[in-house]
């Protein structure tokens, strides 16, 4: 059974503090990704990674880094936390290649910044 | 760029009524398309996906036909079910590429009532 797990389903931080999200994977996916999750604007791609040590970024990336020191595992850093990063945070991950595969999906990490 | 336009929600129905959630893109060249669904409290699922035009997903009882003369991916179900309440996304994949990179909708509330 093919798995994505995220370090925390909740996590409650203060503002200017250096938040860690962890995502892992078990299936020797080549890509993953980062993504935020808010009401009425859906999904939006912070960050990605297609290889050990590569990244990319997506469609705001601003306020994020990232980190890809081991294959299976991918971090969301949030350098100086704000209020407008209060969120839901998803990973995902995917093989690679140009057959057309699936992204899967961690359960998300639901980030209040007070 | 490319873009998924999916109809607002909520959509409220009540048990055994037929649901159609639209969809639309706006694509370069032969993009793939895929329906994921987030049930509460979860990560998002792949629940369908097309590659080619006229091409028919299908599962659990949904539907959805890669439309390219109307750039439409529409989902139906003939009969839905409370256990069908969740937020839906249409998603595409551009042409080209093994990143993997999907550009989701905003997504669709479904709330099936008994």
């Amino acid at each position: 059974d093919v798995k994505v797990t995220q370090s925390s389903r909740y996590l409650v931080k203060r503002t200017g503090e250096k938040v860690f999200l962890e995502c892992v994977q078990d299936m020797d996916h080549e890509n993953m990704f980062w993504y935020r999750q808010d009401p009425g604007l859906g999904l939006r791609l912070i960050y990605f990674s297609y290889d050990v040590k590569m990244k990319e970024k997506g469609d705001i990336p601003e306020g994020y880094s990232v980190s890809r020191e081991k294959k299976e595992r991918f971090s969301l850093i949030l350098e100086s936390a704000s209020t407008n990063q209060t969120s839901m945070y998803l990973c995902a991950s995917t093989g690679g290649g140009q057959v057309i595969r699936e992204q899967y999906f961690g359960p998300g990490t639901r980030l209040t910044v007070t | 760029g490319d873009s998924v336009t999916q109809m607002e929600g909520p959509v409220t129905l009540s048990e055994e009524a037929f649901l159609t959630i639209n969809c639309t893109y706006t694509a370069t060249g032969y993009p793939s398309l895929f329906w994921y669904v987030q049930y509460p409290g979860e990560g998002l699922q792949l629940l369908l996906k097309a590659t080619k035009a006229d091409d028919k997903g299908s599962n659990k009882g949904f539907e959805a036909t890669y439309r390219k003369e109307t750039t439409s991916f529409h989902l139906e179900k003939g009969s839905v079910q409370v256990s069908d309440s969740a937020v839906y996304f249409c998603a595409l994949r551009g042409y080209g590429g093994s990143q993997g990179n999907l550009i989701f909708g905003k997504g669709t509330k479904l709330s099936v009532k008994p």
